[in-house]
């Protein structure tokens, strides 16, 4: 198969851990990325290779990735921290790939 | 780090074309390779297809084979990508980015109507 699934929504409390997955056959062969999305602004990479930080994004998100599932990590969520949040990753065929999406809310 | 430019927002008929353009500052264009995503309203991020200028080497999606072309042209740092026979589902915010994700461009809205 070639789709990757995500959760359509996360809710926590400002300070919690938010934790959004991502499964699919192809993240056992290949790497993930996460990319977060606010309303009229384009997406911004959080997470690439699975579990690596871009410079300028906050410690409090991490990654990790176990067998067919990655997981996005945001420890501490804060308000700002709300956006939806797509994980991405490459088919056999080269076809790039996104998850469905899931909207985190911080309240 | 490199920057990406698109063009304007673009209203057009169902059935026609668009052409989107995203020129790139710096290295990002000559060290890179592009990727194209579109979201439509409601829906989530989709990828479009990609190019690797500097061998014209290019990846679409599925559904959109037959409709959607993407080039490059080295002389102006500046990606296309081309989308035929329009419908209302076509309508979106279309993106250019690197391909490793790092760099976006600031969305082009395509409506068809």
């Amino acid at each position: 198969s070639s789709e990757l699934t995500q959760p359509s929504s996360v809710s926590v409390s400002p300070g919690q851990t938010a934790r959004i997955t991502c499964s699919g056959e192809v993240l056992s062969k290949k790497y993930a990325r996460w990319f977060q999305q606010k309303p009229g602004q384009a997406p911004v990479l959080v997470i690439f290779k699975d579990s690596e930080r871009p410079s300028g994004i906050p410690e409090r998100f991490s990654g990790s990735s176990s067998g067919a599932t990655v997981t996005l990590t945001i420890s501490g969520a804060q308000v700002e921290d709300e956006a939806d949040y797509f994980c991405y990753s490459a088919s056999d065929n080269s076809q790039g790939l996104f998850g469905g999406g899931t909207r985190l809310t911080v309240l | 780090q490199g920057q990406l430019v698109q063009s304007g927002a673009e209203v057009k008929t169902p059935g026609s074309s668009v052409k989107v353009s995203c020129k790139a500052s710096g290295d990002t264009f000559s060290n890179n390779a592009f990727t194209w995503v579109r979201r439509a309203p409601g829906r989530g991020l989709e990828w479009v297809g990609g190019i690797i200028p500097v061998s014209a080497t290019t990846n679409y999606a599925q559904k959109l084979q037959g409709r959607v072309t993407i080039t490059a042209d080295g002389a102006t740092n500046t990606a296309y990508m081309e989308l035929r026979t329009l419908r209302s589902e076509d309508t979106a915010v279309y993106y250019c980015a690197s391909r490793d994700g790092g760099v976006w461009g600031q969305g082009t809205l395509v409506t068809v109507s």
